[in-house]
């Protein structure tokens, strides 16, 4: 079974520019989900969606954060305008519907200088 | 909303020894609590988890066990290897969203 890809891997962009994260989960799974992981911290999740309507999203930044799967499948993340503290681990994850167990993807890797 | 809090933040062990993490939570509606393995530059993964109506859950050389008066539960391994040292995070959930701990670092050293 293919697991949750995400691209790219790693990313590197200076504060004030945008920068934009794709996600495409397990096959069949229904809930996506987009965690950003600090170092040092645990995943906190940012956005859930489920098929392509937003189920939760209290803890995305609107203001700079945005993210959409407007077909039930792929995600993507985007940030505009980047921030230093923005630097983290961006993890999509995804679960049949009404799952609880989560597959996460390999992660992007954000770096704002 | 849903708090956990993890200990501890960092543990190291000989190898053989046992390790024990722990986690607290504050929602007592929670009902699912997995474990996750993270190594180096890598993805989450799920090791074990346990529903609330069970105490505990054991796995070869892990279990898990749960206490919801106290709102507690905890990772145990035993006959640590030096492949068990990783980034190991807790969670709690009681719909389909998962908040985790903030992770304790296991080293086993040989």
């Amino acid at each position: 079974e293919a697991g949750v890809a995400q691209s790219p891997r790693y990313k590197i962009i200076e504060k004030r520019q945008s920068v934009a994260f794709w996600c495409n989960p397990i096959s069949g799974h229904a809930t996506l989900y987009w965690y950003q992981q600090i170092l040092g911290q645990g995943p906190k999740l940012l956005i859930q969606f489920q098929n392509n309507g937003v189920v939760d999203d209290s803890q995305l930044p609107k203001d700079r954060f945005s993210a959409e799967r407007l077909k039930g499948v792929d995600s993507t993340l985007k940030i505009q305008p980047a921030k230093l503290e923005d630097s983290a681990v961006y993890l999509c994850a995804s679960t049949f519907a009404g799952s609880t167990e989560a597959f996460f993807g390999q992660g992007t890797r954000l770096t704002v200088v | 909303g849903e708090n956990v809090e993890q200990h501890p933040s960092t543990l190291s062990v000989q190898e053989g020894d046992s390790a024990v993490i722990k986690c607290t939570y504050s929602d007592s509606a929670s009902n699912y609590f997995p474990w996750y393995k993270q190594e180096l530059g890598k993805r989450p993964q799920l090791i074990i988890d346990i529903r609330s109506n069970v105490g505990e859950k054991k796995d070869q050389r892990i279990a898990v066990t749960l206490n919801k008066t106290a709102k507690h539960f905890s990772l145990h391994i035993t006959e640590t290897q030096p492949e068990d040292s990783a980034v190991y995070f807790c969670a709690a959930s009681k719909t389909d969203k998962l908040i985790f701990g903030t992770g304790t670092r296991l080293q086993v050293f040989p």
